[in-house]
């Protein structure tokens, strides 16, 4: 079974800023996927960036970036220079290679707001 | 650039009738897949369907819901009697094969059942 835990329920970001949206994760599976998802107030699950249990470097789409520490169980999502449009949830998600349905276990999720 | 489509964009539905949720899945996608995600809580899987079968359900996946693909391109679920606590935004997802495996999200259909 995965377990995924967001603790930071809601964070303030100032335009331009870098933030970063913390993630833990607990799984018995050797090898795993991790993933973040934004999603805005309307409602739709945009995903955002993938990190594999085995990938040597840290994942990076434009200015988002995972900071994947392995032996701590964390894959904090940092994004770069805020944007107003960066206000939404943001939720961390896994995958174990062990299931045959590809199922992503969700943490809680963060609600990220950017003030201009 | 190729999405996820769900219709409707919300259901309102009596408690004890049928819905059908429909999903429009990634055109060269293998694997189809149901969420939900009751007001303010976690995104939680209901079901993953490949090859023409469920590969994998959760606990909450009973057998009131069923999922169908009843031809090359729509993805239904359904709820044979909608009780108060089906009350959610239910999204369908798409990944096309397995490794990396990334799911594409549709944009969810609200349900409310009163």
């Amino acid at each position: 079974a995965q377990k995924i835990t967001q603790t930071q329920p809601g964070m303030f970001v100032q335009e331009k800023e870098a933030v970063t949206l913390d993630c833990t994760y607990d799984t018995s599976d050797p090898s795993y996927g991790l993933f973040w998802y934004k999603q805005p107030s309307s409602g739709e699950m945009i995903f955002l960036i993938y990190q594999g249990s085995y990938d040597q470097q840290n994942a990076t789409e434009g200015r988002y970036s995972l900071n994947f520490q392995k032996a701590r169980k964390s894959a904090n999502l940092v994004i770069s220079a805020s944007q107003l449009g960066d206000s939404a949830m943001y939720f961390c998600a896994m995958r174990g290679y062990n299931n045959a349905g590809n199922m992503l276990t969700f943490g809680g999720g963060t609600r990220l707001m950017v003030k201009p | 650039e190729p999405e996820v489509t769900q219709t409707p964009s919300h259901q309102v539905t009596q408690m004890g009738q049928e819905v059908i949720l429909r999903c429009v899945p990634i055109s060269n996608h293998l694997y189809f897949y149901w969420y939900r995600q009751i007001l303010g809580q976690k995104v939680e899987f209901l079901v993953s369907f490949y090859n023409n079968e469920i590969s994998e359900k959760s606990e909450i996946f009973d057998d009131q819901f069923s999922v169908e693909r009843p031809d090359g391109s729509n993805f239904t679920l359904k709820i044979r009697s909608t009780k108060l606590e089906d009350s959610a935004m239910y999204f369908c997802a798409s990944s096309v094969r397995q490794g990396k495996n990334i799911q594409y999200f549709g944009a969810g259909t609200r349900l409310s059942v009163l």
